[in-house]
């Protein structure tokens, strides 16, 4: 398996426009998890989703922050409108089961100008 | 109660010492204990994990030693190696939803001089 995909690697965008980063988890993952990681604040759990369905969105900042899973095998965070505190890198993670190892995308870095 | 607290935020080892890094945690609920590695530009990876049972766990020149009294944990790098300079991120988890979630610590970057 490839381990967890994402893209796109880099995304420089303008505020206000919106930002869509996908994430492809491994094959046979029932979770899938979205990070934000920010020097001042590390590694921060925005969702995470069990078989598709979104069991804890409590992380994610604010309503201009939207996730969705339609399938086991695609997950998309949008970020509508962008704003220059936004910029961050962005992981997506898989897990196989619960309370075990969850395996890291590259990340997406995304700058908001 | 969620919180992981890690430290030290930075850690400068000449090759062939031993790194230590410590986290402490407050809810006696959690019971997964992994560490993760992470090099620039590169998602972190898993390096290590302990679970409640056991005190200590060892592989290779990187050891967890756990306290469950004190709600403790750390990360013990033997001859610390350049190779090992990275990020390291303690984390913990309990099994059930929604709780069964990653809670990282702040991070302790790394560095180890030949």
């Amino acid at each position: 398996d490839a381990g967890v995909i994402q893209s796109p690697r880099h995304e420089v965008t303008e505020m206000g426009q919106e930002v869509t980063l996908r994430c492809k988890p491994i094959s046979g993952h029932d979770y899938l998890f979205w990070y934000r990681q920010t020097m001042m604040r590390g590694l921060e759990l925005l969702i995470y989703f069990n078989n598709n369905v979104p069991i804890d969105d409590s992380g994610m900042p604010e309503d201009r922050f939207s996730a969705k899973m339609p399938n086991a095998s695609f997950s998309t965070l949008k970020i509508q409108p962008s704003e220059p505190r936004d910029s961050a890198v962005y992981f997506c993670a898989s897990s196989l089961l619960p309370n075990t190892e969850a395996f890291f995308g590259q990340g997406t870095r995304l700058t908001v100008v | 109660q969620q919180q992981v607290k890690q430290s030290p935020q930075s850690l400068i080892v000449q090759k062939g010492g031993i790194s230590i890094i410590n986290c402490a945690y407050e809810n006696t609920a959690f019971d997964y204990f992994p560490w993760y590695q992470q090099f620039p530009g590169k998602g972190p990876a898993l390096l290590i994990a302990i679970r409640p049972d056991v005190s200590e766990k060892k592989e290779g020149r990187f050891t967890i030693s756990f306290n469950k009294s004190a709600k403790q944990f750390s990360l013990h790098i033997m001859d610390s190696q350049p190779g090992d300079s990275a990020t390291y991120f303690c984390a913990a988890s309990m099994g059930t939803p929604p709780t069964d979630k990653l809670i990282f610590g702040t991070g302790t970057r790394l560095q180890v001089f030949p």
